[in-house]
Formats: C-alpha cells, structure tokens, sequence
C-alpha cells in the first residue's frame, strides 16, 4: 500500500440517483478528508474524520451527502438524489494527526469524478 | 469568502528561467502554508511548506517565502523544467484541528 486510492475513478448517473464512493487511506493515517474540486476552483473541504469519529463538516455538505468511517480505516461519500451541481471531482486525502507531522501535509488520492446527467 | 487567493490563473515561462507563483491570504490565524502540484488526472501532490515563525523555506530548486505582514506568500521555482508544467494550489491552515484551505490555483506553463 504506497497511496490513498479512490473507487471509481469515474462515475456517470442521472438526475436523482443515489451514488457511493470508497477512500482506502494510506493504513498508518489516522485522519481522512473529502474534498470536493470543480473546474477552476482549488479543491474545497467537505469533511474529515478522525479514526471513526467525524469531527467537522463544511455547510457545503448538504443533507443529501453522508460520509462514514465505521472502523477507522475506509471511508464511504455517499449523494443522495443526485443533482447536475454535485457534478465534481471527489478528492480523499488522509494525514497523521496534526503534531505528529510538523508539515501538516496531506495526501491526496487520483479523486472519483462524478458527472451527473 | 476566499481566505486564499492565487490572483494569476496562469504563469507562461521559459525552461531555464525563474517561476514565481504569488498567493495571498485574509485569515491572520493561518499559522501553516504549503504548495501543492496538480496534473492532469491526478490527485494534488505535496511540494514544499512553511510555518508562519519562518519566512523562508528551500528544497532543491523550491524556496517558499513569507511576508506575514504582507498576508503574502510566494514559490520560486529555479531553474524552471519542462516537467514543472501543471496546477500548483496554495493551501494554509490554521492551529490545531482546522482543515487545509485552498486557492483556486495557477497553471504553469514550462515552454522549451
């Protein structure tokens, strides 16, 4: 295991389908983000995890999307109802707790683009 | 609101010469900086950081610097290679449990 890797790579569904995508952190981190990026822009915070607990999420993050982390180890994104606007890359990131990496650095995974229809 | 800004949407310079990628921030209580690079298809990739109590940071042909005062910082890429083509994001975060915050990014351009 040398990365974060992200399933799919690519998603197409149509309007008002529920879609899930999977994050396998690097094993050694304990933390596990979700970013979301969309043409043009910087990647943008949606949510992270610490072990299994869910310590913060962005008021993007609407009702309709749900993340989990249920043993400490891979995380599901699940959208609920999907909309054209969640069309997106989905980035999943993981880290060692702040202090323990004095550069604070995350590493990202290739992302799951989502095209909705 | 950006708290981090990357003003050029685009950099064009030639190989050999020097790129210098400027990024400003609004939020005083960032206390941690770093450079990322992008290419196509391709998740963000850790370059070079730096903490708010240093203004300089160098690594191989990568120096960061910092103006505090300014809310200013900036990437000097030198000698510039084609290979050095591709999205760099400047991110910043706070203490403690705060999330990294991103620019929007600016495209190098390396021309041979």
């Amino acid at each position: 295991d040398t990365g974060v890797s992200q399933d799919p790579r690519h998603k197409i569904t149509k309007r008002g389908q529920n879609v899930t995508f999977r994050c396998d952190p690097i094993s050694e981190h304990n933390r596990l983000y979700w970013y979301r990026q969309t043409l043009g822009q910087g990647p943008e915070f949606l949510t992270y995890f610490q072990n299994e607990a869910q310590l913060e999420k962005s008021r993007l993050l609407s009702d309709r999307f749900s993340a989990e982390r249920p043993k400490g180890s891979f995380s599901t994104l699940e959208i609920q109802r999907t909309e054209q606007g969640d069309s997106a890359m989905y980035l999943c990131a993981s880290s060692l707790r702040w202090g323990r990496s004095n550069t604070g650095e995350l590493f990202f995974g290739e992302g799951s683009r989502l095209t909705v229809l | 609101d950006q708290q981090v800004k990357q003003n050029s949407p685009s950099l064009s310079v030639q190989e050999g010469r020097i790129s210098i990628l400027n990024c400003d921030y609004t939020n005083s209580m960032f206390d941690y900086f770093l450079w990322y690079k992008k290419y196509p298809a391709e998740g963000p990739t850790f370059l070079i950081s730096i903490s708010s109590i240093k203004d300089k940071n160098e690594d191989g042909r990568f120096t960061v610097f910092l103006n505090k005062s300014a809310k200013h910082l900036s990437l000097h890429i030198v000698p510039s290679q084609p290979g050095d083509s591709a999205v760099y994001f400047c991110a910043a975060r706070g203490s403690g449990n705060t999330p990294l915050v991103f620019g929007k990014g600016t495209r190098l351009s390396v021309i041979a």
